[in-house]
């Protein structure tokens, strides 16, 4: 079965500064990887995916995630922080036989002027 | 509609009462998840939809949770004599199918168990 681990439950990061969220997963089989978003008090929406082809992966609002095979790897970055970027992260894993989808345990992004 | 629903957005009940949470998915989209997220944690997946094959319920935490879903319409979960620990925000999502695509969630059901 597969699982998710998100090393940093938070991450305090000032505005303009970079951040990389990590994410690692464990499946002995191809996966789909995503990437998710929560601001406060909203539901949850997609950022960004991994589903072939390039391990770099653009996403909405500049974030971007590479995937490393060798590594179990998905970890997420964004060059430069708003603070509108405070919210909670999760990474999510799918195998690719199309079953359901595995959240790691989030991490609390704050971001201070 | 537009995106996913569910309803109530709020629920408090009292400790053994039976509560019933509903998910609406998009049209047209065959696979439907529940999740509970309690306070400060991450997601927790409960059960899984796909098509008309058999559920996974691999996630549900005991025997007092149920679901149902009625072909690729809308899904009940079912908590039966609900205690203090059932307090969370349930939340619903659904995809155009199992597979490589996105999930889309609803805004969650605050349960508060009383």
């Amino acid at each position: 079965a597969q699982s998710v681990t998100q090393l940093d439950s938070q991450v305090p990061v000032f505005e303009e500064a970079p951040v990389e969220l990590r994410c690692n997963y464990s499946s002995s089989v191809s996966v789909y990887l995503f990437w998710y978003v929560q601001y406060p008090n909203q539901g949850l929406q997609l950022l960004l995916k991994y589903l072939s082809g390039s391990t770099l992966v653009k996403g909405i609002n500049g974030f971007e995630a590479e995937f490393n095979k060798s590594q179990t790897s998905f970890h997420l970055r964004k060059p430069s922080v708003h603070i509108s970027d405070t919210a909670e992260y999760f990474c999510a894993v799918r195998v690719s036989a199309g079953n359901k989808l595995t959240f790691g345990g989030g991490t609390r992004v704050l971001v201070k002027p | 509609g537009a995106g996913v629903s569910q309803s109530p957005s709020n629920k408090v009940t009292e400790k053994g009462k039976d509560v019933e949470l509903r998910c609406d998915p998009i049209s047209g989209h065959t696979a439907l998840y529940w999740y509970r997220q309690r306070l400060g944690q991450g997601l927790e997946f409960l059960i899984y939809f796909q098509g008309n094959s058999a559920p996974d319920k691999s996630g549900l935490p005991s025997d007092r949770f149920s679901a149902e879903r009625t072909g690729e319409s809308v899904s009940t979960l079912t908590i039966q004599r609900t205690q203090q620990e059932d307090s969370a925000v349930y939340l619903c999502a659904s995809s155009l199918d199992g597979g490589n695509t996105e999930a889309f969630f609803g805004q969650g059901t605050r349960l508060t168990v009383v």
